[in-house]
């Protein structure tokens, strides 16, 4: 079935450091891929997608790029910041069903000034 | 525009009763999903409506319903309660259920405690 992996934390990093979140995934034909955020208290917020191979979401520093031919959909960020501490997910929307998106179990970072 | 709203925020129930949750999508967006969020489930994706009609549905027990309004207003009904169903609940709206293009906007959820 469909499924994300996504590396176990507690991830914690000192300030300005370079963060990789790693993540894979199993699906069948061309899903969506998204990273979502969970700041402590707060819903999940969208932090970048991308729909087809190759494509590279970006925002507020922090990218990922889908690769088909490893699977993998990892999260990086060259300097890090106290403020980017929280809970990471990796998703995906299987191809032809956008409705059921599966989370990845989500990696909490850590950033230490 | 104001997000997702749910209400409430927080809830506190005893086994065997019911509960209702409330979630307002953002102005103008017609489909909503309900997630539940365990620490040891993860995110668990639990059903999705659009236009007032169920589209999709997670691996929940019976005791999971919800339904929509006409103006996209959703609800979601738990019954007669387990200590399991302790959870923050969550839910997202999309503009239509597509969001491959548009990604989710999850509100801020509803933290149930069943005792």
């Amino acid at each position: 079935g469909n499924s994300v992996t996504q590396m176990e934390g507690p991830v914690t990093l000192s300030e300005e450091a370079f963060l990789t979140i790693n993540c894979t995934y199993t699906a069948t034909g061309y899903p969506s891929l998204f990273w979502y955020v969970q700041y402590p208290g707060e819903g999940l917020q969208l932090l970048l997608k991308a729909t087809k191979a190759d494509d590279k979401g970006s925002n507020k520093g922090f990218e990922a790029t889908y690769r088909k031919e490893t699977t993998s959909f990892h999260l990086e960020k060259g300097s890090v910041q106290v403020s980017d501490s929280a809970v990471y997910f990796c998703a995906l929307t299987p191809s032809g069903n956008n409705n059921d998106m599966r989370f990845g179990a989500g990696t909490r970072l850590t950033v230490k000034p | 525009k104001a997000g997702v709203t749910q209400t409430p925020r927080y809830l506190i129930k005893t086994r065997g009763q019911q509960v209702t949750l409330s979630c307002s999508p953002i102005s103008g967006h017609r489909s909503v999903s309900w997630y539940q969020q365990t620490p040891g489930q993860g995110l668990q994706f639990l059903f999705e409506y659009f236009s007032e009609t169920q589209r999709n549905k997670g691996n929940f027990p019976g005791r999971f319903s919800g339904r929509q309004f006409s103006n996209s207003r959703s609800e979601m009904n738990v019954s007669t309660l387990e200590l399991g169903d302790s959870a923050l609940y969550l839910c997202a709206s999309s503009l239509v259920p597509d969001s491959a293009n548009y990604g989710y906007t999850f509100g801020s959820g509803t933290r149930l405690t069943v005792v």
